[in-house]
This record gives C-alpha cells, sequence and structure tokens, in this order.
C-alpha cells in the first residue's frame, strides 16, 4: 500500500534563507511522488512531479527535490526562500494505474522578513 | 480559460439539504476525481471517473452521488447534508494516470 508522511505540520525560515519541507514514502512499487502548492483560498497547484527519469526533479519557482530510494524520501527544497513561497505544500504519491494519489499531511511554510 | 473549474466557489446551506457541485475541465483528459479536504487540510480522495466510468469509489456514505455526463463533466450530488460534509471539496484532472490538475475548490459550509 501506498502512504506518505511529512515530517513536519510547520516550517519558519527567513526570506533569503535554505528550505526544506520533509517528506517520506512508503511503496511496495516504484512510485510517482509530486509536490504540490495551496496559497491561502486557493487550489492546489503543481511544482513537480517525479516518475522515475531521474532522481533530481526540478520544478517551478526555484523548487527541486531529490528521490532517494534508499532513505524512501522525497524532500522538497529550495535554495533562498522568497515571501511569495509562503503557503502550504503537500507531498503526494500515486501508484495505481487509476491514478489514485494519497497526500501527507500537508506543511505550512512561514516566511518571515 | 480555465483549465479546471468548479460551481459554486462557496455553499452556505442548512443540515438536511441536498446540494450539488459541478466541475468542468477543458483539458481534453480522460479522467476526472473528487476529493475531500477537511479542517485540518487533510486531503482525501472520494471518487475517481475514467471516460465516465467510476474506477475508484473511497469509504464514502451513500449520500454522495457523483455523476459523470461526459469526459468533460463531473459533479458531485451530496443528499441530507451533515454538520461533518463541512468542507473544502476540489475537483481535479487528469490524462490516465499521469499529472493531476486541481480546481480552486468549493468552501461547503453546512449550517
Amino acid at each position: 500500500a501506498q502512504s506518505v508522511t511529512q515530517l513536519d505540520s510547520h516550517v519558519s525560515v527567513s526570506e533569503g534563507t535554505p528550505v526544506l519541507l520533509r517528506c517520506n514514502y512508503s511503496s511496495s512499487y516504484s512510485p510517482s511522488l509530486f509536490w504540490y502548492v495551496q496559497h491561502p483560498n486557493k487550489g492546489l497547484q503543481l511544482l513537480l512531479k517525479y516518475t522515475s527519469a531521474a532522481t533530481l526533479v526540478k520544478g517551478i519557482n526555484g523548487f527541486e527535490a531529490e528521490f532517494k530510494k534508499s532513505e524512501t524520501s522525497f524532500h522538497l527544497t529550495k535554495p533562498s526562500a522568497h515571501m511569495s513561497d509562503a503557503a502550504e505544500y503537500f507531498c503526494g504519491g500515486g501508484g495505481t494505474s487509476y491514478g489514485k494519489l494519497t497526500f501527507g499531511q500537508g506543511t505550512i511554510l512561514t516566511v518571515h522578513p | 480559460d480555465t483549465a479546471v473549474s468548479q460551481t459554486p466557489k462557496y455553499l452556505v446551506t442548512q443540515m438536511g439539504n441536498d446540494k450539488s457541485i459541478k466541475c468542468e475541465q477543458n483539458l481534453g483528459h480522460d479522467t476526472m476525481y473528487w476529493y475531500k479536504q477537511d479542517s485540518k487540510k487533510f486531503l482525501k480522495i472520494m471518487f475517481s471517473y475514467n471516460n465516465k466510468e467510476l474506477i475508484i469509489n473511497e469509504t464514502v456514505p451513500n449520500r454522495f452521488s457523483p455523476k459523470s455526463p461526459d469526459k468533460a463533466h463531473l459533479n458531485l450530488h451530496i443528499n441530507s447534508l451533515e454538520l461533518g460534509d463541512s468542507a473544502v471539496y476540489f475537483c481535479a484532472s487528469s490524462r490516465q494516470a499521469e499529472t493531476q490538475y486541481f480546481g480552486p475548490g468549493t468552501r461547503l459550509l453546512v449550517l
């Protein structure tokens, strides 16, 4: 069965400092993994997606994530936080042919000036 | 030219009422989904349709009934609304099991 765990419910950083949002997955087979971002009162926007083509995945707005099978992790990073990055981030995984996604609990990112 | 649209955006109603939420996508996708996001922001899939055929039906009360009149539409009808149905409902679409694109959400409040 597929499950996704986001290790931090809340991450707070200063503008210009690195961002690390952690996600672990468990799966009995090779997963497809995603990161979505949700700004207040908005829908989910896809940041990036891993589908086994490359372990380091680059997304929009300077975000990237690295798939590490040995650690069953897919952490999201950004070298330098911007105020506009403040939002909630969801890690998700899918493993069936029907596109069923399982989401983590979400991580709220706060960016201080 | 919104890709996935939902109506209404906000819905406030009384317990016991019946309501519908509509979803339309203009991406040419063949698979559509309904998700529920509860007050703790936990996102859980409810239903999925592929080419108008129900393929995912999670443990959801029978009061919830999805309907897909064509590949571009997936509506959600809820009977006898309860307080616990208050949530944000997201529609999404994809081509087969590829990347899912989400609508803006419908915020349902049951009083």
